[in-house]
């Protein structure tokens, strides 16, 4: 199955530390990658892997999965973190198939 | 710098075929491992994966749009096209192209490093 579920809004305070968590049965054969959307903008690259951060991308962001449930934490939220985040997959099933989490809006306050 | 860039009309009349191409520069469509990925969003909604070519021609497809998608890649142009046919109202979006490493780094870690800015498609008579 490639269906991922995410909630559909969380809030933090500025400083604070969140966790978005994305559930599939896909994520117990497959790393979760994250994405970073701000209005207008493209999405960007996160978290890769058991815990991969891309050049640029700030060492407040991490990741982890346990289970079927993949999570991105945030250490220590900074105001530029408010956007959606996406969590993303391969479907299991060995079909190259490929889905989205429903996305999740960090409101930082 | 691998960069990515949608071309294609902005407004695609109902029942039309939509077309784009994902110009890439900075590197080789044909290098080993890659998949070559369309993605779409609809106004307001989230992230909806299309389907993607990988470097060796083989194309997978959402089986929601799988009837009606194509994606194919012209290594002498060094880019790769999306075609969407019969389309309605609801294929109104923007869509990107986006670039997965296809496990290169490490089994089982898929990813869409680069991605194109997006460009807007309306479907409108």
């Amino acid at each position: 199955s490639s269906e991922l579920t995410q909630d559909p809004a969380v809030s933090v305070a500025l400083g604070q530390t969140v966790r978005i968590t994305c559930q599939g049965d896909s994520l117990r054969t497959y790393y979760a990658s994250w994405y970073q959307q701000k209005p207008g903008q493209a999405p960007v690259l996160v978290i890769y892997g058991k815990n991969n951060r891309p050049s640029g991308i700030p060492d407040r962001f991490s990741g982890s999965t346990s289970g079927n449930t993949a999570s991105l934490t945030i250490t220590g939220a900074q105001a530029e973190d408010e956007a959606d985040y996406y969590c993303n997959s391969r479907d299991s099933s060995g079909n190259h198939l490929s889905a989205f989490g429903g996305g999740t809006k960090l409101t930082v306050l | 710098q691998v960069q990515l860039q949608e071309s294609g009309p902005g407004l695609v009349k109902p029942s039309q075929t939509l077309s784009l191409t994902c110009t890439v520069s900075g590197g080789s469509i044909s290098s080993v491992g890659y998949y070559w990925t369309w993605i779409r969003q609809h106004p307001g909604k989230g992230l909806e994966w299309i389907g993607y070519i990988y470097y060796s021609g083989s194309t997978y497809y959402n089986p929601s749009l799988k009837s009606r998608v194509t994606i194919s890649v012209d290594t002498s142009k060094n880019h790769f096209s999306l075609k969407l046919s019969s389309v309605t109202a609801a294929d109104t979006a923007v869509y990107y192209c986006a670039r997965d490493p296809g496990g290169i780094a490490a089994p089982g870690e898929y990813y869409f490093d680069y991605w194109g800015p997006g460009t807007l498609v309306t479907v409108s008579s």
